[in-house]
C-alpha cells in the first residue's frame, strides 16, 4: 500500500534555530517527491520537487534530501523565522495510469516562537 | 500569488443545498485538480481535468462533479450537501497532463455547510 508518513506531528522550536522533518515513504513505482509549505488556511506552495537522481535539492533557507534507497527524505530549515511558522507537506508521487497518484503525507505543523 | 484564482473564497450553506466552486488555472497550465482539506486532515485528492477532458479521478463522491471548459477554466459541483462536506476546497493547475510537474495552488474555498 503506498503511504507517505512525516515525523514529527508537530515541532516548536525558536526563531534562528535549525530543524529538520522527516518523511518516509512506501511508494511505488516512484516518480518524484514534493515538500509543501501551507499556511493556515492557505493553498500549499510548491517548496522542492526532487527525482530518483536528485539527491539534495534547496530552495533559500530550505535544503530538501532525498535518500530513495531507504525511501527517505528530509526537510532541513537553517535560521528559521517566525514567518516559517505553518505545515510542512511531503508528497510523493507514483507513477503508473494517465495521470501520476500523489500520496499526501499529514503534515508536520511546525511552531517558530520569538 | 501563485496566480491560481478561485471564487467564492466563502460559503455558507444548508444541508441538501448544491453550490459550484469555480478555478481559473494560470495562465498557460493546462491542468487543474481539485483536492479536499478538512479540518485537521491532509489533503485529499478529487479529480484532474487537462485541456477540457477528465484524466483521473480520486476519492470524489457520486454527488460532487467537476468540468473544465473551453477556455480551461473549472468548476466543482457539490450537491446534496452534508455536514461533513465541510472543509477546505483547493483548486490546483500545472503544465503538464500526468501530474509529474509542479503543483500551483490556489487560495482555496472554505465551504461551511449547517
Amino acid at each position: 500500500k503506498n503511504q507517505v508518513e512525516q515525523s514529527p506531528q508537530s515541532l516548536i522550536i525558536l526563531e534562528g534555530k535549525n530543524c529538520t522533518l522527516q518523511c518516509n515513504y512506501t511508494v511505488s513505482p516512484f516518480s518524484n517527491l514534493r515538500w509543501y509549505k501551507q499556511d493556515t488556511g492557505r493553498g500549499p506552495v510548491s517548496l522542492t520537487i526532487m527525482t530518483f537522481s536528485e539527491n539534495t535539492k534547496s530552495n533559500g533557507r530550505y535544503t530538501a534530501t532525498l535518500d530513495a534507497d531507504t525511501k527517505q527524505s528530509s526537510l532541513h530549515i537553517t535560521a528559521s523565522q517566525l514567518s516559517d511558522s505553518a505545515s510542512y507537506i511531503c508528497v510523493v508521487s507514483a507513477r503508473g495510469g494517465a495521470t501520476n497518484k500523489l500520496i499526501f503525507g499529514t503534515g508536520t505543523l511546525l511552531a517558530v516562537q520569538p | 500569488d501563485s496566480g491560481v484564482t478561485q471564487t467564492p473564497k466563502h460559503l455558507i450553506t444548508a444541508t441538501g443545498q448544491r453550490v459550484t466552486l469555480r478555478c481559473s488555472p494560470r495562465s498557460g497550465d493546462l491542468s487543474v485538480y481539485w483536492y479536499q482539506q478538512s479540518l485537521d486532515q491532509g489533503l485529499q485528492f478529487l479529480i484532474q481535468y487537462y485541456n477540457g477532458e477528465e484524466r483521473a479521478k480520486g476519492n470524489i463522491l457520486e454527488r460532487f462533479s467537476a468540468q473544465q471548459f473551453p477556455d480551461l477554466h473549472s468548476e466543482l459541483n457539490l450537491s446534496s450537501l452534508e455536514l461533513g462536506d465541510s472543509a477546505l476546497y483547493f483548486c490546483a493547475s500545472s503544465v503538464a497532463p500526468a501530474g509529474e510537474d509542479t503543483q500551483y495552488f490556489g487560495p482555496g474555498t472554505r465551504l461551511t455547510v449547517l
